[in-house]
């Protein structure tokens, strides 16, 4: 079967480091996406890894170990409005993205 | 680029009645578009694949006579909500692919419906 893990919820603290863990096992890989979803609106784009190693966009970082079907999102000098979901989604044989249950993170003063 | 908005944003029914949402790419052709479905603080749960010209492809357990999905043109996705229920309240999500060399995905601002 196809299964992606996702803590469900985390917090952390305006200023901070925090890393959200997800692991897949899908049919089949062609990319690893990450998305921010605000309640009530819909996902946006963060950041997409198909190849071993760290990607890096300014705040926000996504690393993938295909090896291991292991992938997190590091997400540094976390700011108030971090305070989102956070999807990981992955592209298997097929054009769906599979998608796991999201981590909903509360960032606190 | 690649901007997909949604028709209506929010709509409220009566039990029985029919929805239409509408999807469109902006700045883009898309010739697949998807259909998500997110219940409150779960994630979003792929209901069907839209191609156009053709068929939709529905995902198991959903009931492709209650949720019409017409893919017109490479710009415009619509899915039908049918004799809606109140359990069929929920938030609704399409998305379209871009065609770029991967299969990121750009998604719509999301259609709330609540069915009395």
């Amino acid at each position: 079967g196809q299964n992606i893990d996702q803590p469900t919820e985390m917090t952390a603290t305006e200023g901070a480091i925090v890393q959200i863990n997800c692991t897949y096992q899908t049919s089949g890989f062609n990319g690893l996406f990450w998305y921010q979803q605000h309640a009530g609106e819909a996902p946006t784009f963060l950041s997409y890894n198909v190849l071993d190693g760290l990607e890096e966009k300014g705040r926000f970082s996504s690393f993938l170990s295909r090896s291991k079907g292991y992938s997190y999102l590091l997400l540094k000098e976390l700011q108030m409005k971090d305070s989102a979901s956070y999807l990981c989604a992955v592209s298997g044989n097929t054009d769906k993205l599979i998608f796991g249950t999201g981590t909903r993170l509360q960032v606190f003063p | 680029g690649a901007v997909v908005s949604q028709h209506p944003s929010w709509v409220i029914c009566k039990s029985g009645t029919s929805v239409k949402i509408e999807c469109r790419s902006l700045d883009f052709q898309a010739t697949t578009m998807f259909w998500y479905r997110q219940f409150p603080k779960q994630s979003l749960m792929l209901m069907a694949t839209s191609n156009e010209g053709s068929k939709a492809t529905y995902e198991q357990g959903v009931e492709k006579d209650k949720f019409l999905i017409n893919h017109a043109s490479l710009t415009l996705s619509t899915l039908t909500v049918t004799s809606a229920h109140p359990e069929d309240s929920s938030f609704y999500i399409c998305s379209a692919r871009s065609g770029r060399a991967y299969n990121e995905q750009f998604f719509g601002p999301g259609t709330r419906l609540t069915v009395l």
